[in-house]
């Protein structure tokens, strides 16, 4: 199938924003979703966005939609040492059941 | 609740047997996912069940590669004859109708050697 694509490394200190994107490849997905994997753990549920949002904010995290370009991205404001992990673009697909993942992008936090 | 159960956590075998990987969805999840996981390739889906019926098994990547789901509380992913490139972590996943509801598995790490 095709690729949701996300850059495979962003390195921040700590307290700064942090801002990774992720180009998705169905336009009639539903939900967008990012999720977390820290290390010898399964993926978390982070956040989603539904497909007729631009934004949303919860706490830290802000993700921003745009369908036109098919971008999603992630910012985590003020960013702590327990942010470092695995974070992973998903799209929706064929009719909502599965999730199509990106390779996920290594966040590394230094103090 | 317990979350989905994957078993074995690790597993190591040499080339040519068979591995046989367990999973127990959450209960009352209607629908059950296969993922592997590499450093190459990402997270790929094997294969998805909907009612413990297998809806889509395109991604399962030869027929050395089965799985089964003989009821709503236990799925085995299967891998016969082994090879050292099945090496990979392989993830199972439920949930119910609701999208939002997708949890994941801790994980089975396979080393075929």
């Amino acid at each position: 199938g095709e690729d949701v694509e996300q850059s495979l490394f962003l390195s921040v200190r700590e307290g700064d924003s942090s801002v990774i994107n992720c180009t998705y490849t169905d336009s009639s997905s539903t939900y967008l979703y990012w999720y977390k994997q820290e290390p010898g753990a399964g993926l978390q549920l982070l956040t989603y966005i539904f497909s007729n949002m631009d934004m949303k904010q919860d706490q830290r995290l802000t993700v921003l939609l745009n369908k036109k370009d098919k971008h999603l991205s992630l910012r985590i404001a003020d960013t702590q040492t327990g942010d470092s992990a695995i974070y992973f673009c998903a799209e929706s697909i064929r009719s909502g059941y599965a999730l199509n993942f990106g390779k996920g992008t290594s966040l590394l936090v230094t103090p | 609740d317990a979350g989905v159960i994957q078993s074995p956590r690790h597993e190591v075998t040499e080339m040519g047997q068979e591995v046989t990987l367990r999973c127990k969805p959450i209960s009352g999840h209607n629908s059950l996912f296969w993922y592997r996981q590499t450093m190459m390739r990402g997270l790929e889906l094997l294969i998805y069940f909907n009612n413990n019926v297998p809806i889509d098994d395109s991604g399962m990547p030869e027929d050395r590669f089965s799985a089964k789901m003989p009821n709503a509380s236990f799925s085995t992913l299967k891998i016969q004859p082994s090879e050292p490139r099945d090496s990979a972590v392989y993830f199972c996943a439920s949930r119910i109708t609701d999208p939002l509801g997708y949890t994941f598995g801790s994980g089975t790490r396979l080393t075929v050697v």
